[in-house]
């Protein structure tokens, strides 16, 4: 039984590029949340999605970050315009019944 | 006053002996609590939940909680060298989106 999984696991960009990290949810779940855990801070909640909806994005910048979760294929994590301080892991975890998250292994981000 | 607080530690204990890890959170409302355990350059791993008051048992975790203070804990019997790693707490919002709100984790070193 396949657990969350995301990718990639490791992505570098320059300024001003954009980044794309994908996140698939456990088999069974329907519910996906995006979170952020910058150097030496703890891990910060983005948005939380269903498919095809977006239930709670409080946690998203308002400029330049976007989600999605498509009613086929992985939720998607976008970052526009990346600068340095975007840089930092960024997990993706699953629940079945919005209780319970299971993370997945997290993308880190790098900005050059 | 942060919405989740842990003492970041480190907390020292030797191999076998009992860790027990605290946490106190700020809204009253919370009604689902959570503990993850984070190895380093790893992604958070679900431990335990608990949602009433009282003690959860399962295996050599203990989780605790009381919501009159507001306090929520983890008992880890027989500790090994292997549970040496960031502990985090996670309290579910009042509004129960399924956002997670963590603390700053606490650092469990297990001495041989």
């Amino acid at each position: 039984n396949a657990g969350v999984m995301q990718n990639p696991r490791h992505l570098v960009r320059r300024r001003g590029q954009e980044a794309r990290l994908r996140c698939s949810p456990m088999k069974g779940h329907s519910h996906v949340y995006w979170y952020r855990q910058l150097p030496e801070e703890g891990l910060k909640f983005m948005v939380y999605l269903q498919k095809e909806n977006i239930i709670d994005e409080s946690g998203m910048p308002k400029e330049r970050f976007s989600a999605e979760f498509p009613k086929e294929g992985p939720s998607i994590l976008r970052i526009q315009q990346v600068v340095r301080g975007d840089s930092a892991a960024y997990f993706c975890a699953s629940s079945r019944w919005g209780d319970e998250q299971y993370f997945g292994p997290g993308t880190r981000l790098t900005v050059t | 006053q942060k919405e989740v607080e842990q003492n970041s530690g480190p907390l020292s204990v030797p191999e076998g002996a009992i860790a027990s890890l605290n946490c106190t959170y700020s809204d009253r409302v919370s009604q689902s609590f959570f503990w993850y355990r984070q190895y380093s350059g790893k992604s958070p791993e679900l431990i335990m939940s608990i949602y009433s008051n009282g003690d959860k048992e399962d295996g050599r975790f203990t989780a605790q909680l009381n919501k009159a203070s507001q306090y929520v804990s983890l008992l880890i019997r027989d500790s090994q060298p292997s549970d040496s790693a960031t502990y985090l707490c996670a309290v579910m919002g009042s509004s129960n989106t399924g956002k997670l709100i963590f603390g700053q984790g606490t650092t469990l070193q297990v001495k041989p």
